[in-house]
């Protein structure tokens, strides 16, 4: 049963520049989360995803914004890349229907942006 | 979410117990308690969690006490691959689940 998959593992751009982050969710999960690891820091949440629509979102600028897919994977935006930016970039998924004290993180191995 | 605190790191011998303490003293009612971890270059990894009772699971205990202010994730027998750093969480757990990561505890299992 393959987990949370991302891509690419890791990219370099320049200041200004775009990019875009790929998940593939657990199989069986709905609902894609999205969270920002800056270096000796702990994940940051940035938005949350189901039934493709953005259901939370985080401290996060309007340079980042995400999709996701009827089949559930998800992607992540960042515009107009600043050297800040420069972090790991974490997908999650769970199940949205679920009791509360139910529900569990299921991440990633994330994506490492280094933006010069 | 409640405001978890936790020492910034802690050290334990191959094949003993850890023992990681969480104080979360603002809890409320319908808050679980949550303990993921991050061994270095990965994602984090759920462990397990709680409401008042005390947990166990294949990886790890979770005792909880009385007045749920603290609690504690015991790894019974620590190897090296348990050096990671150990995250404590407060959340409602429900359908708008998000976590909000402090910088949690490094521990570090050594020979």
């Amino acid at each position: 049963d393959a987990g949370v998959t991302q891509s690419p593992t890791h990219l370099i751009k320049t200041r200004g520049q775009q990019v875009t982050l790929r998940c593939s969710p657990k199989s069986g999960h709905d609902t894609v989360s999205w969270y920002q690891q800056a270096l000796g820091q702990g994940p940051q949440f940035i938005f949350q995803y189901y039934e493709e629509e953005e259901r939370q979102r985080g401290n996060f600028p309007d340079r980042f914004s995400g999709h996701q897919f009827p089949n559930y994977s998800s992607e992540l935006n960042v515009n107009a890349l600043l050297l800040g930016d420069s972090a790991l970039y974490l997908c999650a998924s769970s199940l949205w229907d679920r009791a509360p004290g139910a529900n569990v993180l299921t991440f990633g191995a994330g994506s490492r942006l280094t933006v010069l | 979410d409640a405001k978890t605190t936790q020492p910034p790191s802690m050290d334990c011998a191959e094949g003993r117990a850890a023992n990681l303490p969480c104080n979360h003293s603002t809890i409320s009612g319908n808050e679980y308690v949550y303990w993921y971890r991050q061994i270095h270059s990965q994602g984090p990894q759920y462990i397990i969690h709680g409401l008042k009772n005390n947990e166990t699971n294949e990886m790890a205990s979770l005792i909880i006490t009385e007045d749920r202010k603290s609690s504690t994730l015991i790894l019974p027998h620590a190897t090296l691959r348990d050096t990671a750093v150990y995250y404590c969480i407060v959340n409602s757990g429900g359908s708008n689940y998000k976590l909000t990561f402090g910088k949690g505890t490094l521990l570090t299992v050594n020979p």
